[in-house]
Parts: C-alpha cells; structure tokens; sequence
C-alpha cells in the first residue's frame, strides 16, 4: 500500500489559489492518485481523480510529474466554503487505498 | 440522484451496551463500504461488500464487530459490546463497481458516543 504524506494545516485566505502537495514515494504503476474533500459532519466528498500529467475539472486542477511520486491539487481563488479537510489517496482499487490525517485547510476572509 | 442514507444521524450508549448502524447506498450501487473515523483522523476502512459478499473485511474487530448486506442493497453494522474507544463516526459509502479508479460516494455518518 503506497504511504502518502501531506502537510497537515494551511492557511489561505479568500481568492487566493491554493496548492496542496502530496508525496507518494512508493507509488506503484497501476496505482491512481485521488483527492476527496469533507466537510464538518459530512461524509468525504470526491474532488478529483488523475494517473498523470494534469487534470482539470470544475472544481480543481492536479499536477503529477513524471515521476509520479508527488501531486498537487490547486484550488484556484478560495472562497471560506472551501475551508475543509483534504485527503489524497493513492491506490489502484477502493481497498487499496488508506485514508491519512488529510490536510486541514483554512480560509480567512 | 439521491445519496448515501444513513441512520441513526446519532447515538449515544454505554460501555457493554450493543449498537447498530443502517445504510443505503445510491440505487444501483454494487459496492458498499464501511469507515470508522475517530476524531482527527482520516476514515479507516472496516469492511467492504460486492453485492452481498464480503471483499476485504481485514481491518473489521470481529470480535465485535459485524456487518451484513443480505439483499446486496442495504447494510448493518453491529457492535456488540461496545467499548469507550468505539466512539468514533461510522461511514458508509458506495460506489457502481470496485474497480480500477472508482469513485467511493460517502453518507453523513452516525457519530456514535460511548459513555
């Protein structure tokens, strides 16, 4: 199972794009890289999912080099809803994947 | 398209006691799953079904804990008796298949509180 790490607060405030790192140094090849959101009392909430290179939805944007054992979801211009938990997951199947601490994201006005 | 149902929203018990947990997944899905998360930390997953068998239930207590999904829809956790470091929220999500790179759908939870 590839061990991920990530920072576990950052600060940020409204309109800012934000950038979380994540490091997977043992990432394997047919392992996915995904990012899940949550919210206080809610459940985890996907954000966006990525094998290489970039990808962009609606939501974020997430970077993997070539080499694939970092990534970094961006948030482009925060708002104080985006202030959440963020975790980052690498595997290839559900049960592959562990959820760590997450990084705790604050927004301020 | 209606989400991941779960009830109780909350519960408190005492030590020893028994408790359990419903969920229903979004219609259709074939994979359903069950996280425990204590305060702080990420979700752990306890136990996930296909349909109505048990894929992967290597980080589940059995000592007590237990989980169905007879019908391949619905789904109970048990925990029977419970202990004060059960005190944790209890998550259910569901996703179409387990494939590759599939997307899990996370209920509210049940945050349970054992005194």
């Amino acid at each position: 199972l590839a061990k991920t790490t990530q920072p576990i607060s950052m600060d940020s405030y409204e309109g800012q794009e934000v950038n979380i790192t994540c490091s997977h140094n043992n990432i394997a090849t047919n392992d996915y890289i995904t990012w899940y959101q949550q919210f206080p009392s809610q459940g985890p909430r996907f954000i966006i999912q990525g094998y290489k290179t970039k990808v962009t939805n609606e939501v974020a944007s997430l970077f993997i080099p070539a080499d694939r054992k970092s990534s970094t979801l961006s948030l482009p211009r925060v708002s104080l809803s985006d202030t959440a938990v963020y975790y980052c997951l690498v595997g290839e199947v559900v049960n592959d994947m562990r959820f760590g601490a997450g990084t705790r994201l604050t927004v301020k006005p | 398209e209606a989400g991941v149902a779960q009830s109780p929203r909350y519960k408190i018990i005492e030590k020893r006691q028994s408790v359990a947990f419903w969920c229903n997944p979004i219609s259709g899905h074939a994979t359903l799953y069950w996280y425990q998360q204590i305060l702080g930390q990420g979700p752990k997953l306890l136990i996930q079904f296909q349909n109505n068998g048990v894929v992967d239930d290597s980080q589940l207590p059995k000592d007590r804990f237990s989980a169905e999904r007879l019908k391949g829809v619905d789904s109970t956790l048990k925990i029977q008796p419970a202990k004060l470091e059960d005190s944790a929220v209890y998550l259910c999500a569901s996703s179409f298949l387990a494939g590759v790179g599939e997307t899990q759908y996370f209920g509210p939870g049940t945050r349970l509180l054992v005194l």
